[in-house]
């Protein structure tokens, strides 16, 4: 059972364009973060957000998590070739030391 | 300060051979991951310590993964012997806390394991 639900799983645009990637559960999460991965290295923590409807922007990149800590999304603008990568939301429960990984979204960025 | 250091980065094995896997978490972390990550797909833990106790190993395959963190610093992630499906790149992760409310992980790079 996938517990987070990523979409979409492929996403191939070109530079310039904006996307949204989404990360659903039906479960509660005190916490979510998302990471972003390049092909041969391991996950680079992105954000964490913990509060329901928390938005956070990091230059080009908002997050945002759902009112009922049950979802959250990733919106880039004006993406740029230097976006590409497999991007991974991953929610966890307090005082469980377990984060639950989603199966991740593959962003391609076209110059 | 210096992040996750796995090694090898690249192991190329046959089938029904062991192999290793080593990590040496950042300084100070108590927590240690080992995790499996198929290629496109999200980390799927294996073994999770606390100092040096194994405090969650439900996702070890235990009839050929070993795994220990002898002095609750570095850890060794073993197979034998190994299978064709066991090709993917195996993830070690260390955190601050105890199971705190954020559990924020800082990764290594990876060994990817091919076995042919």
């Amino acid at each position: 059972t996938q517990l987070l639900e990523q979409s979409p799983q492929f996403l191939s645009i070109q530079e310039g364009e904006n996307l949204t990637v989404y990360c659903n559960s039906s479960s509660v999460f005190s916490s979510l973060q998302w990471y972003r991965q390049e092909p041969g290295e391991g996950p680079v923590l992105l954000v964490t957000v913990v509060t329901g409807g928390e938005v956070k922007k990091l230059k080009r990149l908002t997050f945002q998590f759902g009112d009922a800590r049950k979802d959250s999304s990733l919106h880039i603008t004006a993406a740029q070739p230097g976006d590409t990568g497999l991007y991974l939301c991953a929610g966890a429960r307090r005082n469980t030391g377990k984060l639950i990984f989603g199966q991740g979204t593959t962003l391609q960025v076209k110059p | 300060e210096a992040g996750v250091v796995q090694s090898p980065r690249y192991k190329i094995i046959e089938k029904k051979q062991p192999v290793a896997f080593w990590c040496n978490p950042i300084s100070g972390h108590n927590t240690l991951y080992w995790y499996r990550q198929n290629l496109g797909q999200g980390p799927e833990l294996l073994i999770r310590y606390e100092n040096e106790e194994a405090v969650d190993d439900s996702q070890l395959p235990k009839d050929r993964f070993s795994a220990e963190r002898l002095k609750g610093v570095d850890s060794t992630l073993k197979i034998q012997p190994a299978e064709l499906g066991d090709s993917a790149v195996y993830l070690c992760a260390s955190s601050s806390g105890l199971a705190g409310l954020y559990n924020e992980q800082f990764f290594g790079p990876g060994t990817r394991l091919t076995v042919l």
